[in-house]
């Protein structure tokens, strides 16, 4: 399967602990993308990635959030001191062409905040 | 003021007839636009992206784009019940890598 593979798929965790979620994307795309989407809600953009460089990052984004992608290759995002409201779906995504073209969703990694 | 805008639904259509589901977008500078379909529990895929003023057609799908007016739609005809999903509605301004997305409009096709 060459798709885009997030892990874990889901993850439940007490308020205040730390989670690491991972993304692998299509091997010839450099372009990944992290989105978050609660119910009833469209993906909402939290950063994107060209290569191993961060360009963009959503000024709604929490400084508890931090996302690498180092060697330009997979992804991981990192949620520290996790809140209730930190309880989403986390969708990663890549994409090949510069302005244009499709965005390749993973299957998301639900993360639940007791 | 939200960027992208799309009525939530949902919009029940029986089977066989046309699905019209509509977008508004807050930047004039947008130049991409992408429908993508979501099932429940399942992450979006595309269905069809424009990027010129008009229609463009693909199977039973037809996206049309007006950016006098800042609106884009998608017609699904000859509805099936496998067209039941939420569609989403994604923007993307010019010199910017970032799609924004609607809501989602949630469709029901009921036999």
């Amino acid at each position: 399967d060459t798709g885009v593979s997030q892990d874990p798929r889901h993850k439940i965790t007490k308020r205040g602990q730390n989670v690491t979620f991972r993304c692998d994307p299509i091997s010839e795309h450099n372009r990944l993308y992290w989105y978050r989407q609660t119910l009833g809600q469209g993906p909402e953009f939290l950063t994107y990635f060209q290569n191993e460089a961060q360009l963009e990052k959503s000024r709604l984004l929490s400084d508890r959030f931090s996302a690498e992608r180092p060697k330009g290759s997979f992804s991981t995002l990192e949620i520290q001191r996790t809140e209730q409201g930190d309880s989403a779906m986390y969708l990663c995504a890549s994409r090949e062409i510069d302005f244009g073209g499709e965005l390749f969703f993973g299957e998301g990694s639900r993360l639940t905040v007791l | 003021q939200k960027e992208v805008e799309q009525n939530s639904g949902p919009l029940s259509v029986p089977e066989g007839a046309i699905a019209s589901l509509n977008c508004t977008y807050s930047d004039r500078g947008s130049q991409s636009f992408f429908w993508y379909r979501q099932y429940s529990g399942k992450s979006p895929e595309l269905i069809m992206f424009i990027y010129s003023n008009g229609d463009k057609e693909d199977g039973r799908f037809t996206a049309q784009l007006n950016k006098a007016s800042q609106y884009v739609s998608l017609l699904i005809r000859d509805s099936q019940p496998s067209d039941s999903a939420t569609y989403l509605c994604a923007v993307q301004p010019g010199g910017s890598y970032i799609p924004t997305f609607g809501r989602g409009t949630s469709l029901i096709v009921h036999p």
